[in-house]
């Protein structure tokens, strides 16, 4: 089974510029996770889709973030325009939960990693 | 912000020993999960604990969960280099859809 794809693996960016992540979940996962990692401490959730609806944002910098997960496969993470502290490691993951949280566990992607100039 | 949180924040150790790491939560839960990660396989999932469940194994790892306490720990017995790693313990958040993680314990082992 293909895990979960994410790229470009690294991306190195000045401030105020723009950049762009994409993910490809596991095939039939119906659940997509971006998260954030500073480095030094876990993951922090961003956004969840369940399909092509967002599930959770509200910890999504939306002056700046967006995603979207057009035909509930692919997704894509825009930064718009990045500050220094948007350096960290971008997760991708994607579960098969589909409403009880009892046994669904998440597949991770390898991350992009970040650096703002 | 952060649910759980990892004790000790790194432990150094020598193959063969074993290695346990805690982790304290603030809510209830319905399950509590152990992620590793590295630089060689991002993150994985390791093993997941119901709430009603006070222990459970998986070949050398075996995880308690006392929800009396809010807490959980990690065993893994005869370390190998190969564990590693940094560890994660993760529980569901208030709507039971997402995962919130504590800032992970890193565990080195060496030959």
């Amino acid at each position: 089974e293909a895990g979960v794809a994410q790229s470009p693996r690294y991306k190195i960016i000045e401030k105020r510029q723009s950049v762009a992540f994409w993910c490809n979940p596991i095939s039939g996962h119906a659940t997509l996770y971006w998260y954030q990692q500073i480095l030094g401490q876990g993951p922090k959730l961003l956004i969840q889709f369940q399909n092509n609806g967002v599930v959770d944002d509200s910890q999504l910098p939306k002056d700046r973030f967006s995603a979207e997960r057009l035909k509930g496969v692919d997704s894509t993470l825009k930064i718009q325009p990045a500050k220094l502290e948007d350096s960290a490691v971008y997760l991708c993951a994607s579960s098969s939960f589909t409403g009880t949280s009892l046994t669904w566990f998440q597949f991770f992607g390898p991350g992009t990693r970040l650096t703002v100039l | 912000s952060q649910q759980g949180e990892e004790d000790p924040q790194a432990l150094s150790i020598q193959e063969g020993e074993n290695a346990t790491m805690n982790c304290s939560y603030k809510t209830s839960i319905n399950n509590l999960q152990w992620y590793r990660q590295n630089s060689g396989r991002g993150l994985v999932h390791l093993i997941l604990i119901r709430s009603n469940e006070r222990e459970k194994h998986s070949g050398r790892l075996r995880v308690t969960l006392d929800t009396s306490k809010k807490s959980s720990s990690l065993l893994i017995t005869a370390s190998r280099a190969a564990d590693t790693a940094s560890y994660f313990c993760a529980t569901g958040n208030q709507a039971g859809t997402a995962l919130i993680f504590g800032k992970g314990t890193t565990l080195s082992v060496s030959s």
